[in-house]
């Protein structure tokens, strides 16, 4: 199936550190939302974006709609150990038939 | 309020069965969509039921199959199951259409072919 390019796909960090990952795509999307799966558990929302160029925060998450609707990126600030999950990016894309497509997830590690 | 449950929460069956898994959705929400989670792809969507009716397909052979209730419980069928059918497989429920309504996850249905 369809899938968005999101990287990188694991990432191992200091508590404290930033972390930045990005989904992007060779079309054009309505829609960008990031969701976070911890183990055993479904996805859950945490920042969905509606316009270009959109910047929108949710506590130590800051995430961007791309201007030219093809890209996204997530950054957290000040890592804690609760971070600790799988990050995925999901678009709905124009013309699609609000069919949301997925990126493959970036799976976070922190030490503590 | 209640969220999304899913049953069973485990599964194994035999490859050639057929197996039917059941999503309730939250309470007020008409859209339920299916998808499946595999380590190397992600999460695939499969469908998405409004109303009863179904309103978006992924690419998935016709073994897969669902159906929405009139009270917005969906359940979904696969028949002649193949060792590849193995694999987590949530349910999403939203108020209206996904893509444009915040999607609320069930904890998966964990499907075991062997």
């Amino acid at each position: 199936g369809q899938q968005l390019n999101q990287s990188p796909q694991s990432m191992f960090i200091q508590e404290g550190e930033d972390v930045s990952m990005n989904c992007t795509s060779s079309s054009i999307f309505n829609t960008w939302l990031w969701y976070k799966q911890d183990p055993g558990e479904g996805p859950v929302l945490l920042i969905a974006l509606y316009k270009a160029g959109e910047l929108t925060s949710n506590g130590r998450l800051t995430a961007q709609f791309g201007i030219t609707r093809k890209d996204s990126f997530l950054n957290i600030s000040a890592s804690i150990p609760s971070d600790v999950g799988i990050y995925f990016c999901a678009g709905d894309e124009a013309g699609n038939n609000r069919k949301l497509i997925w990126g493959l997830g970036t799976s976070l590690a922190v030490n503590p | 309020k209640a969220g999304v449950t899913q049953t069973p929460r485990y599964l194994i069956k035999t490859r050639g069965q057929q197996v039917t898994l059941s999503c309730s959705p939250i309470s007020g929400h008409r859209s339920v969509s299916w998808y499946q989670q595999t380590p190397g792809q992600g999460l695939q969507f499969l469908f998405e039921y409004f109303s009863e009716t179904q309103r978006n397909k992924g690419n998935f052979p016709g073994r897969f199959s669902g159906r929405q209730f009139s009270n917005s419980r969906s359940e979904m069928n696969v028949s002649t199951l193949e060792l590849g059918d193995s694999a987590l497989y949530l349910c999403a429920s939203s108020r209206g259409l996904a893509g444009v309504n915040e999607q609320f996850f069930g904890p998966g249905t964990r499907l075991t072919v062997l």
